[in-house]
């Protein structure tokens, strides 16, 4: 049971290029959640999914595109990187709610992004 | 909009001293209130958390209570060590529909021997 993982690591890009960051969970989770950490700003939403086949926009969307085809992989698009997205990239994933909202959000270990 | 704030860090504290961390919010409805911990390198970890007003919630020796009235949720400790440091987060969950957590800015602990 590997939890959340995240593909790569670390990865450094030039303004303009494009890259796509993978999260998958084997937990069987309905929501699935991309996150940037920045210093001093703790963790900014970025999209989320509550479902297969389902996407929405969180709160700093812009730049970014997401993709849910399979419950078990979300994956985060960058299509023309700039320097405002280094960042820190986290992925989480939560069971769908029942009666009331106490999930608990599993995140995965993080991808280190670098713009130049 | 639903917010978080926490007091500033860095934090640093002497090996079995007492840790608060305060964290008060703001929202809309009655959300579930978190803390995460994340060690050097590492993704977010819950710690614990709460569910409705009066609630504690506790793990490995940290507890928060939820107190609505005066909406806050700080973190003590009564004995730290120095495996403690990490930055900590407060977080809430947002009842509406999307269950994604707002956060705090975050606050780096340093515990020295």
């Amino acid at each position: 049971n590997a939890g959340v993982t995240q593909t790569p690591k670390f990865r450094v890009l030039k303004t303009g290029q494009s890259m796509t960051l993978l999260c998958a969970q084997d937990m069987n989770h309905e929501y699935m959640y991309w996150y940037r950490q920045d210093p001093g700003m703790g963790l900014r939403l970025i999209h989320y999914s509550v479902g297969e086949g389902t996407t929405a926009k969180g709160e700093v969307p812009d730049g970014y595109n997401v993709s849910r085809l399979k419950k078990q992989n979300f994956l985060l698009g960058l299509e023309s990187a700039a320097p405002s997205q280094t960042s820190v990239y986290f992925c989480a994933s939560s069971t769908h709610p029942g009666t009331r909202f106490t999930d608990t959000q599993y995140f995965g270990p993080g991808t280190r992004l670098t713009v130049l | 909009g639903d917010s978080v704030t926490q007091m500033e860090g860095p934090v640093t504290l002497s090996e079995e001293a007492f840790l608060t961390i305060n964290c008060t919010y703001t929202a809309t409805g009655y959300p579930s209130l978190f803390w995460y911990v994340q060690y050097p390198g590492e993704g977010l970890q819950l710690l614990l958390k709460a569910t409705k007003a009066d609630d504690k919630g506790s793990n490995k020796g940290f507890e928060a209570t939820y107190r609505k009235e005066t909406t806050s949720f700080h973190l003590e400790k009564g004995s730290v060590q120095v495996s403690d440091s990490a930055v900590y987060f407060c977080a809430l969950s947002d009842p509406a529909g999307r269950r994604a957590l707002t956060f705090g800015s975050g606050t780096r602990l340093q515990v020295q021997p």
